[in-house]
Formats: structure tokens, sequence, C-alpha cells
């Protein structure tokens, strides 16, 4: 059965710190896509990224980054240089079933609390 | 901003009454899926419906039902609520099996 792991469940730093929040996957699927969303105190879900299962190159937007790693089912999210407002839970997700019927696993998220 | 909204933002109801919970899809979406979001937990799969069918439900029972509209928007409907049922329920919109964008949510508390 399909199901994502965010083993941290709290972390907290200080501004300006880099910070990697972890994410593993189990899926049966040769076909998949994962995400990452961010879910500040107002609880809408904000998308951040979407990757597909047949490309593993890493990506960087400002910054945050995201390496996705098949060997060991990971795709963990890194925020440079941190900044109060990066404060939210953030939840990875992965995308389950075929055609157009894509209903989205999640994991419990890890809430990040940046201190200034 | 998404485009997604919904509506109530909140609602508190008492056991064993109905609820309906709507949501309206972003322009050029047309499916919408909806998730039960426990406090502290990750989002939970209601199920989805596409082009105004149902199209996958996860584990949730009979009473948990909805309906989609011409206009892609759609409503949740849930019957003989039960404390449980307290939650904040989001909606997604997506173009079919693509990026699903989320609305702000409703919290529904049931007394």
């Amino acid at each position: 059965a399909q199901k994502v792991t965010q083993a941290q469940t709290e972390i907290s730093v200080v501004e300006k710190e880099d910070v990697t929040l972890d994410c593993v996957y189990e899926t049966r699927d040769t076909t998949y896509y994962l995400f990452w969303y961010k879910q500040p105190p107002s609880g809408e879900l904000v998308f951040l990224i979407r990757r597909n299962s047949f490309d593993e190159q890493n990506e960087i937007s400002g910054r945050y980054s995201w390496n996705f790693q098949k060997s060991t089912s990971s795709f963990n999210f890194t925020i440079t240089a941190s900044q109060v407002v990066d404060s939210a839970v953030y939840f990875c997700a992965l995308s389950d079933g075929a055609g157009n019927n894509r209903k989205l696993i999640w994991g419990l998220g890890t809430s990040l609390a940046v201190n200034p | 901003e998404t485009g997604v909204t919904q509506s109530p933002t909140h609602l508190i109801k008492t056991r064993g009454q109905q609820v309906t919970l709507r949501c309206s899809s972003q322009s050029g979406h047309n499916t919408v899926s909806w998730y039960q979001q426990a406090l502290g937990q990750g989002p939970q799969f209601i199920f989805q419906y596409y082009r105004e069918e149902e199209n996958g439900r996860g584990n949730f029972p009979p009473r948990f039902s909805g309906l989609q509209f011409p206009n892609y928007s759609s409503e949740l409907n849930v019957n003989a609520l039960e404390l449980d049922d307290s939650a904040l329920y989001l909606c997604a919109s997506s173009l079919a099996a693509n990026t699903q964008y989320f609305g702000p949510g409703t919290r529904l508390t049931v007394l």
C-alpha cells in the first residue's frame, strides 16, 4: 500500500539557519508523483512542487531546493537561510491511482518554527 | 491565491445534524477532490469528482456524499454528524489528474 512518512514531527531553528525536511514514501506504482505543500496557520494548503517518478533531477527555487532519490524512496526539502515567514506545517504527498483519479496520500506533516 | 473558494469558513453543528459544504473550483479546472484534516493530522481523501461523476472514494462511510455541478463547483454533504466529524474540510481543484490547488477550507465543529 502507498504510504508517506515524515519522521520529523517538529523542527525549531533560528532565522538564517538551513533546514531539511525529510520525506520517505512507499509505492508499488512505477509512475507516480510526489508533492510538497505548505500549510501556514491560516490553514490553506499552498502548493510548492510536483515531481514525477521519472525525473530525478534536483530542483531549486529561490531558497527552496528538493532532493529526489528513487534508490532510497526519499524526496527531501531544504530551506536555505530560513526566515520567520517559513514557519508553517509542511506536508509531503504521493499521488495514487491512474488515469484521471489522482488522490493524494499525505504524511503527517512537519511543523517548522523559525525563530528570530 | 489559487482561485479556489470554499464556504462557509466556519460552521458549528450538533450531533445528528446534516451539513453541506461548498467549493468553487479554479477557472479551467474540471476535477474537485475533497479531504478531511483532523487536528494535527495530514489530510485524508474523501472523494473526487471529475466531470460531474464520482471518480474515486476514500475510506469514508456513505453518509459522506457529494456532487459536482456543470460549472465544476462541488458540494460535500455529511449526514448524521458525529463528534469525530469535527475537522478542517479541504477542497482542491485540478485539471484532470494534474496538480491539485486547495481552497482555504471549512472548519466544522460538531458539538
